[in-house]
């Protein structure tokens, strides 16, 4: 059983359009993240949920809107695409938002056209 | 805030050789965690090692082991024996309550 899983892996989409990437976690973990990880290979935090509550919203447009309808899951929408948008995006979970490490899903690479 | 670098963007070994990627962070925060990830081709984030600050004993696994100095904020990753599968991504992670941050990364290529 993976422990992180995202969907889908790879999104191919058109300018405006607005997006969705599913995560789900079955590590029974407390928080959950999404990472982008731009062209450069650089990983940047987005957003981190405790337990269903918004605990980090970096600075990030508020096109993207993360929902955790339950604390194995994360989901992250994306309205209005752009074409800097274009990335892999992350998500990963952890046992608390102490010292835990981190474990991430597979990563989606949203490219935008 | 915390920041963490990692000056190698590219390191090349031998197979079997030794080699040492850097990470240096700034932080002012007494109690924090540092991990090594890495990320081969299939872009799969797994971590390597991780290090406690409270701990002045260097971690190691197996072939990994990190040069942990505290006062020197450094974090270095050694790889001995290297093999082909550890070519990959390298990230440097600082992690404290709240926070888990990542170096620019280390691309690093092994020669058969």
């Amino acid at each position: 059983d993976t422990a992180v899983s995202q969907t889908p892996k790879y999104l191919v989409t058109q300018m405006g359009n607005d997006k969705s990437i599913k995560c789900e976690q079955n590590l029974g973990h407390d928080t959950m993240y999404w990472y982008k990880q731009d062209s450069k290979k650089f990983l940047k935090i987005m957003f981190s949920y405790n337990n269903k509550e918004l605990i980090i919203n970096e600075t990030v447009p508020n096109r993207f809107s993360p929902k955790s309808p339950d604390k194995a899951h994360l989901n992250l929408h994306i309205n209005s695409l752009e074409l800097g948008d274009s990335a892999v995006y992350f998500c990963a979970s952890s046992q608390d938002g102490g010292f835990a490490e981190a474990f991430f899903g597979q990563g989606t690479r949203l490219t935008v056209v | 805030a915390q920041t963490v670098t990692q000056s190698q963007p590219e390191m090349s070994v031998q197979e079997a050789e030794t080699v040492t990627l850097s990470c240096t962070y700034d932080t002012s925060e007494s109690d924090y965690y540092l991990f090594w990830y890495k990320q081969p081709p299939s872009r799969q984030m797994i971590l390597v090692i991780r290090q406690e600050a409270y701990k002045q004993q260097n971690a190691t696994e197996n072939r990994f082991s990190v040069n942990f100095q505290k006062a020197a904020k450094s974090f270095s990753l050694k790889i001995s024996d290297s093999q082909l599968g550890d070519a990959a991504m390298y990230f440097c992670a600082y992690r404290s309550p709240g926070k888990l941050i990542f170096g620019q990364g280390t691309e690093l290529s092994v020669k058969p």
